[in-house]
């Protein structure tokens, strides 16, 4: 596609419930980046995937998080158990090669309400 | 622990003036450096990338680097209302991930 796409754009839950956030990257983009941001912060890295492998998983925060790309396009973050502080705005990003070079280019994000 | 640092502000400028907005970071191995834009509510969005020390321009905007310092800027010329938003700014670390700054607010004021 043209952009990055992110669905749902907002998703509320009850706290426990379990969540799966979709991404579909620009076409031909090998790497993929999963952030969160709260308000009044930056983006906070979570993972990224290099084709199907997960390069990079030092921030998801704890076991509760995962995140997949098994065809080396879209990708799906799951949330298990979620908890209030799980309450973000989810970004996802793609770029042409591994790293910023060229820079990232962002979906709209996933805004998540656990209540 | 890999840190980027900017004053949350807000920044203030008259419409016209020259905003400028600094960055630190904390990993001296950084090789690229670069600056988002994002208007509330919004995703960021790439405005510039600075790879080596000096000066880049594109336009209206100035990005300035100092390895040695461990300081990136921005500067917008001319700025417009248009422009306010917070401006972020990312470093990418040795695992070639972005890590960025937590933001500075900037206001045009018409």
């Amino acid at each position: 596609g043209a952009g990055v796409s992110q669905t749902p754009s907002n998703k509320v839950t009850e706290k426990g419930k379990y969540v799966e956030l979709r991404c579909d990257p620009i076409s031909g983009h090998t790497a993929l980046y999963w952030y969160r941001q709260s308000l009044g912060q930056g983006p906070e890295f979570l993972i990224y995937f290099q084709g199907t492998g997960a390069a990079d998983d030092s921030g998801l925060p704890n076991d509760r998080f995962f995140a997949v790309r098994p065809e080396g396009s879209v990708s799906t973050l799951k949330i298990q158990r979620t908890e209030r502080g799980d309450s973000a705005v989810y970004l996802c990003a793609s770029s042409l090669a591994t790293g910023g070079a060229g820079g990232y280019t962002f979906g709209s994000g996933t805004r998540l309400t656990v209540v | 622990q890999k840190e980027v640092e900017q004053n949350s502000g807000p920044l203030s400028v008259p419409e016209g003036a020259i905003a400028s907005l600094n960055c630190t970071y904390s990993d001296r191995g950084s090789q690229s450096f670069f600056w988002y834009r994002q208007y509330s509510g919004k995703s960021p969005e790439l405005i510039m990338s600075i790879y080596s020390n000096g000066d880049k321009e594109d336009g209206r905007f100035t990005a300035q680097l100092n390895k040695a310092s461990q300081y990136v800027s921005l500067l917008i010329r001319d700025s417009q209302p248009s422009d306010s938003a917070t401006y972020l700014c990312a470093v990418e670390d040795s695992s070639y991930k972005l890590i960025f700054g937590s933001g500075t607010r900037l206001l045009v004021r018409p």
